[in-house]
């Protein structure tokens, strides 16, 4: 069974700080990771899908990165803005479209 | 992409009544999801819509309790049943678009059950 697993769960940074949220998985045989943000009491917003056969994507200032073999992905943000404030999750897509398993979120306050 | 419109986005009900939750997407689609998001949890698959099927239930969710219709590629309703305080949740559509199996979500519809 995919478990996931979100590094720290919550992180305060001051503006302008570059920052990097984890996410780990335990079964390597995946389709595809996404990230996700989601603000409090809503929705989830698509941030960067990354496939199995890739090893990173960018979007602006955000880079995910994936190793599939030690299981892990990293979301990478740079200069981060109040803004920026929000729950970070990662979901694991693995085994067809039902098979996806995500993590609780890291929680990013940025601080101005 | 899709763009996804869920109703109501939030709303306070009473223990025992039953609540229909919408979900409009701008796209005809296949792969139509519900998932449940209850305080300080991942999210939880409930179901999979299928258009002119019943829907296929995740273990632990039964029809009883949430009733799913899904007239057609672009529309569905969830219903939560007979509700109690622990049906208090972030109800979320998803879908599935393009090659790569993206997902997108609505807003979200945000359940206080009293």
């Amino acid at each position: 069974k995919q478990e996931v697993t979100q590094i720290p769960a919550a992180l305060s940074v001051p503006e302008g700080e570059n920052l990097v949220l984890n996410c780990s998985f335990t079964d390597s045989a995946i389709y595809n990771l996404q990230w996700f943000r989601q603000d409090p009491g809503k929705g989830l917003t698509s941030l960067l899908l990354i496939q199995s056969s890739q090893r990173e994507q960018t979007s602006g200032r955000l880079n995910a990165s994936l190793d599939k073999s030690s299981g892990r992905s990293t979301l990478y943000i740079a200069a981060s803005q109040p803004g920026d404030s929000a729950t970070y999750l990662c979901a694991v897509h693995s085994g067809g479209y039902q098979k996806v398993t995500f993590g609780i979120g890291t929680k990013l306050q940025v601080i101005p | 992409s899709a763009v996804i419109s869920q109703k109501p986005s939030r709303d306070i009900c009473q223990r025992g009544t039953s609540l229909t939750i919408q979900c409009q997407v701008d796209s005809q689609v296949t792969m139509m999801f519900w998932y449940r998001q209850q305080p300080g949890q991942s999210l939880t698959l409930i179901a999979t819509a299928n258009q002119g099927s019943e829907a296929t239930y995740e273990s632990g969710f039964v029809i009883d309790k949430f009733p799913i219709s899904r007239p057609n590629l672009t529309f569905s309703t969830l219903t939560v049943s007979n509700m109690s305080p622990e049906d208090s949740s972030i109800y979320l559509c998803s879908v599935v678009t393009g090659y790569a199996g993206e997902l997108f979500f609505g807003e979200g519809s945000r359940l206080t059950v009293l």
